[in-house]
């Protein structure tokens, strides 16, 4: 069956601007995790989705933002762009958490300029 | 707070030698415990992971970790390497609040 599919691969951005990242997740799993990596902070947990509704969230500003869908396709917004926010994003899907091991997209990979 | 510790950040090794990454963790719940590899520009892919039950835990490619609650870790081991297993592996821990925690990663070098 497909794996996870993020979308785009690559985006690059002008500081101030904003960016949506899309993922869709493995038919059947419902729970959809995003993550941030960089090499200077490795990998970060930003938030976690289970039929539409945040389980959790990272600490990360508020300009980071997320929403599941009812068909668990998940987005993750970043406005304001920072040069900072530079990184791999990185989607997960699992049928119900984190017990059942999540499996990873190939990210997209953000470069603020 | 938990935490995961991979003390190697990088580890060569040549072919068909052993290798261990190290991985240690602290948590004051029970935990689940992963690794993940990862390969140039790709995501993580799932190694192997333990929730429960036997301590022993083996992947498909040869791979094998062996939970340690005593000591608090989860190392990875493999006792003959080849050079496709040249790639960074994570270590992570979840404990039911619906995230992973990752180490820092560990860059395995194959060397023929």
């Amino acid at each position: 069956k497909a794996g996870v599919t993020q979308t785009p691969r690559y985006l690059i951005k002008t500081r101030g601007q904003q960016v949506t990242l899309s993922c869709s997740p493995i038919s059947g799993h419902r729970s959809v995790s995003w993550y941030q990596q960089t090499p200077g902070q490795g990998l970060q947990f930003l938030f976690e989705y289970f039929s539409e509704t945040q389980r959790n969230k990272g600490n990360f500003p508020g300009r980071f933002s997320g929403r599941q869908f009812s068909n668990s396709r998940s987005e993750m917004n970043v406005s304001t762009l920072e040069l900072g926010d530079s990184a791999l994003y990185l989607c997960a899907s699992s049928l119900a958490g984190e017990g059942d091991g999540y499996t990873f997209g190939s990210g997209t990979r953000l470069t603020v300029v | 707070a938990q935490s995961v510790t991979q003390l190697d950040s990088q580890v060569p090794v040549f072919e068909e030698a052993p290798v261990e990454l190290r991985c240690n963790y602290s948590s004051s719940v029970s935990v689940y415990l992963f690794w993940y590899v990862q390969y140039p520009n790709q995501g993580l892919q799932l190694l192997l992971k333990y929730l429960s039950g036997s301590t022993l835990v083996e992947s498909i490619n040869g791979f094998e970790a062996e939970f340690n609650k005593s000591q608090t870790s989860f190392h990875l081991r493999k006792p003959s390497v080849h050079i496709s297993d040249t790639a960074e592996y994570f270590c992570a821990v979840g404990s039911g609040t619906y995230k992973y925690i990752f180490g820092t990663g560990t860059r395995l070098k194959v060397l023929a």
